[in-house]
């Protein structure tokens, strides 16, 4: 059964600490990207991989770091030079770039 | 930069119409519409191409003007499944997604 997994789907963390979000995808996908969305706003692109051992930043991404080592995976670690990390997490594969997007399930990650 | 939805929040009975549009200040080389349920993951429902086409979803639809940069979204006939907030990406070198529009449908 083919889709996108990330894990956990509530993550907790201390002010300070760099934490890492797990993103998985087994539909043979080119391209992963990151996404952060904030209450009520849309969402901003973080991140995004369009081959394994490259990817480009979005319009956020500082405080945020990638790596593509493998196709099916896409971690982000967010790093303590977010000064705003709590946030909802949200991963997505495409066959390419120009294609329809596929999302996982999202993690909730809140900074305490 | 961000494509601009118009209107911010629609509430609707059953039954009822309504349009979403998204405006861009960018030339896109496509658009795509997405639909999120609270809570969840925003789930993909079309894609439109330049060329100005139309593609329909059962009682959903959307055209796409790239002279204007804008893209419709149209919904006849409101279910209550059609609830959520809906997104439309705007693509160039890479998917830039709208302020989104949240839909409401009542009974």
């Amino acid at each position: 059964d083919g889709g996108i997994t990330q894990s956990p789907k509530y993550l907790f963390r201390k002010e300070g600490q760099n934490v890492t979000l797990s993103c998985e995808q087994n539909l043979n996908h080119d391209a992963m990207y990151w996404y952060r969305q904030d209450p009520g706003q849309g969402l901003r692109l973080i991140y995004y991989s369009q081959i394994v051992n490259d990817f480009q930043k979005g319009d956020i991404a500082e405080g945020y770091s990638v790596s593509r080592e493998k196709k099916e995976s896409f971690p982000l670690t967010v790093t303590s030079a977010q000064k705003n990390p709590t946030a909802f997490y949200l991963c997505a594969s495409s066959i390419v770039k120009e294609s329809e997007q596929f999302f996982g399930p999202g993690t909730r990650l809140t900074v305490l | 930069q961000q494509p601009v939805q118009s209107p911010q929040a629609v509430i609707l009975r059953e039954g009822e119409d309504a349009v979403i549009n998204c405006s861009s200040s960018k030339a896109l080389y496509s658009v795509h519409w997405y639909r999120q349920k609270h809570g969840e993951a925003p789930v993909f429902l079309m894609i439109l191409l330049k060329g100005g086409e139309q593609k329909g979803h059962e009682k959903i639809s959307a055209s796409f003007n790239e002279k204007k940069q804008q893209s419709s979204l149209y919904l006849t006939a409101s279910q209550l499944s059609y609830s959520g907030t809906y997104f439309c990406g705007g693509a160039t070198n890479k998917l830039i997604f709208g302020t989104g529009t949240l839909l409401a449908v009542q009974p």
